[in-house]
């Protein structure tokens, strides 16, 4: 256990279904983040949240919707999804400060699948 | 965003020391210098960071160049749980995101 914690950590969707991925961290971090990582491909940051306010969103397209209902939790909604988007799903925290002393903790991902 | 490069890949030998070089020749004077590693279906782990001074924890050792252009990630004696894909990532003072690149895959060899 990282103190990071994602589930679930398989998933198989189809195109029309409609999911969510969880990530859950209690070690005071005040900062989130959903990264994607494909087969063969560097982690690529989708979403960054501060204090609960969405800071950065990388282009991602609408069919995955972040939330943060509070600095312990974020949610990735997923709907209509494409083949395309099966990858493993990151979650990381950090503490949010902007120190960049900190480091990031992960949890082990969510590898999604889109049938 | 100040880019490193890495080598694809590494192999080294097991309980022998492992030298990860990293090249970051636009580092700015506020850019920290992380390392992560990912071993297979995990997540990245964070392994060390510094800015200027080398570094010891009980994972590894990073040393830094005097001009701070390039570092070295030391495992002191590799095992097989060490192999994973290592990454050396700039952070920038004031702005805590990992951007990651293709990193460097070490194979430990029995």
């Amino acid at each position: 256990e990282t103190g990071v914690t994602q589930t679930p950590r398989h998933l198989v969707m189809g195109m029309t279904n409609k999911k969510s991925l969880k990530c859950e961290q209690h070690l005071g971090h005040n900062a989130m983040y959903w990264y994607k990582q494909s087969a063969k491909k560097p982690l690529e940051l989708m979403f960054v949240y501060n204090f609960k306010e969405q800071t950065e969103n990388n282009s991602v397209p609408s069919r995955f919707s972040p939330e943060c209902p509070n600095s312990s939790h974020l949610f990735l909604h997923l709907h209509t999804l494409q083949p395309e988007d099966s990858a493993l799903y990151l979650c990381a925290s950090s503490s949010g400060q902007g120190m960049a002393g900190d480091g990031y903790t992960f949890g082990s991902g969510t590898r999604l699948t889109v049938v | 965003d100040a880019k490193t490069t890495q080598p694809n890949s590494m192999e080294s030998n097991e309980e022998e020391p492992v030298h990860l070089p990293c090249n970051h020749s636009t580092i700015s004077g506020t850019d920290y210098i992380h390392w992560y590693r990912q071993l297979p279906s995990q997540g990245p782990e964070y392994v060390i960071h510094g800015l200027t001074s080398n570094v010891n924890n009980r994972m590894a050792s990073l040393a830094i160049a005097e001009d701070r252009k390039s570092s070295t990630l030391i495992l002191h004696r590799a095992t097989l749980r060490d192999a994973a894909v290592y990454y050396c990532i700039l952070v920038r003072f004031g702005n805590e995101k990992l951007t990651f690149g293709t990193g460097t895959r070490l194979t430990i060899i029995p």
